[in-house]
């Protein structure tokens, strides 16, 4: 039971490089987050797709893209990176967004932009 | 936005103690969530509450949905070395566009055995 998985787990970044953060669930899952954990400030989400071929804005979008692949898989892109996105990035999904209080979340990417 | 203050940031206890920990809210919320997240890993739900005065219990674990619904407790009853982790509570607001979830800062738990 792989449940949510994100690729890499750790990165490191000169500041201007591009990335994409993968991440896939196998438990058929309707909705796809993109959460970013920095200390002191808990969980805050950059973007979410509630459906398949859907992607909205969360609370700090700036600086990031998404794609969501499929129903299984959701990337985050980093265009241009910057020191601010050194955090803990985290991909989580729920069976729908009405339901989105369960989320399961991935084990996260440690990303440092030098 | 909608803010979750979440105390205290951080607790040194001994195994066996009992443990406690809120969270506010500036607005009202529908549903209160608690949350672990073990070292390296991603968070882990424990709880979910849905209705204002709600007490539900996970094992050790015992959380309440606030009768002012801005705010709940989480209660760890004679704590484990297992314990050790962030608790995060989040919630669900009437407000929040598209029915997100606010997450409030962790507390970092450690108990020493």
């Amino acid at each position: 039971n792989a449940g949510v998985t994100q690729t890499p787990k750790f990165q490191v970044l000169k500041t201007g490089q591009s990335m994409t953060l993968q991440c896939a669930q196998d438990m058929n899952h309707n909705s796809m987050y993109w959460y970013r954990q920095d200390p002191g400030m808990g969980l805050r989400l950059i973007y979410y797709s509630a459906s398949e071929g859907t992607t909205d804005k969360g609370e700090v979008p700036n600086g990031y893209n998404v794609s969501r692949l499929n129903k299984r898989e959701f990337s985050l892109r980093l265009e241009s990176a910057a020191p601010s996105q050194t955090s803990v990035y985290f991909c989580a999904s729920s069976v729908g967004f009405s339901t989105n209080e369960k989320l399961f979340f991935g084990s996260g990417t440690q990303l440092s932009v030098l | 936005g909608q803010q979750l203050n979440q105390s205290p940031q951080s607790m040194f206890i001994q195994e066996g103690e009992d443990v406690s920990m809120n969270c506010t809210s500036s607005s009202i919320f529908n549903t209160w969530l608690w949350y672990k997240q073990d070292p390296g890993e991603g968070p882990v739900l424990l709880i979910a509450l849905y209705k204002a005065g709600e007490l539900t219990s996970n094992g050790r674990l015992t959380a309440q949905f606030g009768i002012t619904r801005k705010d709940s407790f989480l209660n760890i009853s004679a704590s484990i070395p297992s314990d050790v982790g962030i608790y995060f509570c989040a919630g669900r607001g009437e407000e929040t566009s598209g029915s997100r979830l606010t997450f409030g800062e962790g507390t970092q738990l450690t108990v020493n055995p």
